[in-house]
């Protein structure tokens, strides 16, 4: 059966640090994924897309690669600030205008 | 400045009590989504709807339904709630280009079945 993976264990960093979240996921061959941030008692707010013929796309502090030999998509965040403390979703697109999410990670950056 | 609305942010139900959530986007998207959200599950998607009339199901539609009579809104029923619809739910819009599509979430709704 098809499975997205995303560490559900919160990962602490440093503040000024590079934060590398991690989405695997099995079964799929998605045309594209997405990577979203959800804060608290909030929606999911979309942040990159990036497509199967791509390996990497970068906006501001943001970078993400994607690489289908892995099955994997890695998601950096540079010099990172406590305000990207939240939780990351990884998503991955497939026919039909439908996204498939994976369980996010949580973030915590430290002053 | 886009915006996808949910009717409530809390909502206390009791169980066996018909349950309307609706959702309202002004972007003019023909798709749009309705997931719930649970620790450890993530998001997963109950309906979908690509336009007006249209729906599909998602991954776990069983014991709801939805209606979508105009483009800019689309309404999640819980014909008969119960406790284990206790819930985040979580309604998405989106345009239907393909492989360009991110959604758009509302702010959610809380609902808790007693």
């Amino acid at each position: 059966s098809q499975k997205i993976e995303q560490n559900s264990e919160a990962l602490n960093i440093q503040e000024g640090k590079t934060a590398t979240l991690t989405c695997n996921y099995t079964n799929y061959s998605p045309a594209y994924l997405q990577w979203y941030r959800q804060d608290p008692g909030r929606g999911p707010v979309f942040l990159l897309l990036i497509r199967e013929n791509e390996k990497e796309k970068r906006k501001e502090r943001l970078k993400v690669t994607f690489d289908t030999t892995l099955k994997q998509s890695l998601f950096h965040i540079t010099a990172s600030q406590p305000a990207d403390s939240a939780t990351y979703l990884c998503a991955l697109g497939h026919a039909g205008n439908m996204l498939t999410f994976g369980g996010g990670t949580r973030l915590m950056v430290k002053p | 400045d886009v915006k996808v609305t949910q009717s409530s942010r809390y909502l206390v139900k009791r169980t066996g009590e018909k349950v309307f959530l609706e959702c309202v986007q002004d972007m003019d998207h023909e798709n749009m989504f309705w997931y719930r959200q649970d620790p450890g599950l993530g998001l997963r998607l109950i309906y979908f709807s690509y336009d007006v009339k249209m729906k599909e199901k998602g991954d776990i539609p069983e014991g709801y339904s939805v209606s979508r009579e105009k483009k800019e809104r689309f309404s999640l029923i819980l014909e008969s709630a119960s406790t284990n619809q206790t819930s985040m739910y979580l309604c998405a819009s989106s345009h239907q280009r393909e492989g360009y599509n991110e959604q758009f979430f509302g702010p959610g709704t809380r609902l808790t079945v007693l």
